[in-house]
């Protein structure tokens, strides 16, 4: 069973940054048949693809969002880890990471996730 | 970007009933090189991540119960439980992967009458 375990977050300040990190275990992250991503969902609404990672570095990024979005990845730590810079009340939400399957060398759904971290902006 | 319009916004279904939730894309997900729907349907219960039940919009999850059924193609696509279960109450979103970005549905909340 693949368990994605994150952490960080919590209260930010406008203007400062989110990074958010993701462990990986019971897969290799280096698994050329998954790539890695994020999704947030702001309280009580909607989900919200913000991007995603494969072993080598590889990225896609919501367009919305790829201005201020960063995803990387550390092979030698099984992680990969989230920073969204320039935050506002907009970025509240809580956010995910998870595992995306990858079944013809483009990364489609997503087949396991963590188990989520609140993060709020707020002055 | 493609947008996926979910029906209805929520629904009640009496226990052992059947339960449907409709999911419209603003263009078609189907790719007809490989016959294949770039679409998924994912339960979320209260307070846990999103779930995933349903790929390829017909294909069930390993471990996902046989009463929850995927269909449709192009742009209309239906969730179907075919017996409603007091554990199935939950907020249920369909996701195309046709296309970056990816998207989801608003959510479709199913409850028990």
């Amino acid at each position: 069973q693949v368990l994605l375990q994150q952490w960080g977050g919590g209260l930010l300040k406008p203007s400062e940054t989110l990074s958010l990190t993701c462990s990986v275990s019971d897969d290799s992250i280096s698994n050329s048949n998954y790539w890695w991503g994020w999704i947030r969902q702001p309280p009580g609404k909607g989900l919200e693809w913000i991007g995603e990672i494969n072993h080598s570095g590889s990225t896609n990024y919501n367009p919305s969002l790829k201005s201020r979005v960063t995803i990387s990845v550390d092979t030698s730590k099984n992680q990969f880890s989230l920073n969204l810079s320039s935050v506002t009340a907009a970025d509240t939400a809580v956010y995910y990471c998870a595992r995306v399957v990858v079944p013809t060398g483009e990364a489609y759904y997503f087949d396991y996730w963590g188990q989520g971290t609140l993060v709020t902006v707020s002055s | 970007d493609i947008v996926m319009t979910q029906s209805p916004d929520s629904l009640a279904v009496s226990l052992g009933e059947r339960a449907t939730v409709n999911c419209k894309s603003s263009q078609s997900v189907f790719y007809s090189s490989n016959n294949k729907n770039y679409l998924a349907w994912y339960q979320q219960k209260p307070g846990q991540p999103p779930k995933l039940l349903i790929y390829w919009a017909s294909t069930r999850e390993s471990g996902v119960p046989d009463r929850f059924s995927g269909s449709g193609s192009g742009t209309d696509f239906t969730l179907t439980i075919s017996s409603l279960q007091a554990e199935d109450v939950a907020v249920y979103y369909c996701q195309q992967y046709y296309r970056t970005p990816k998207t989801f549905g608003q959510g479709t909340k199913v409850e028990i009458k």
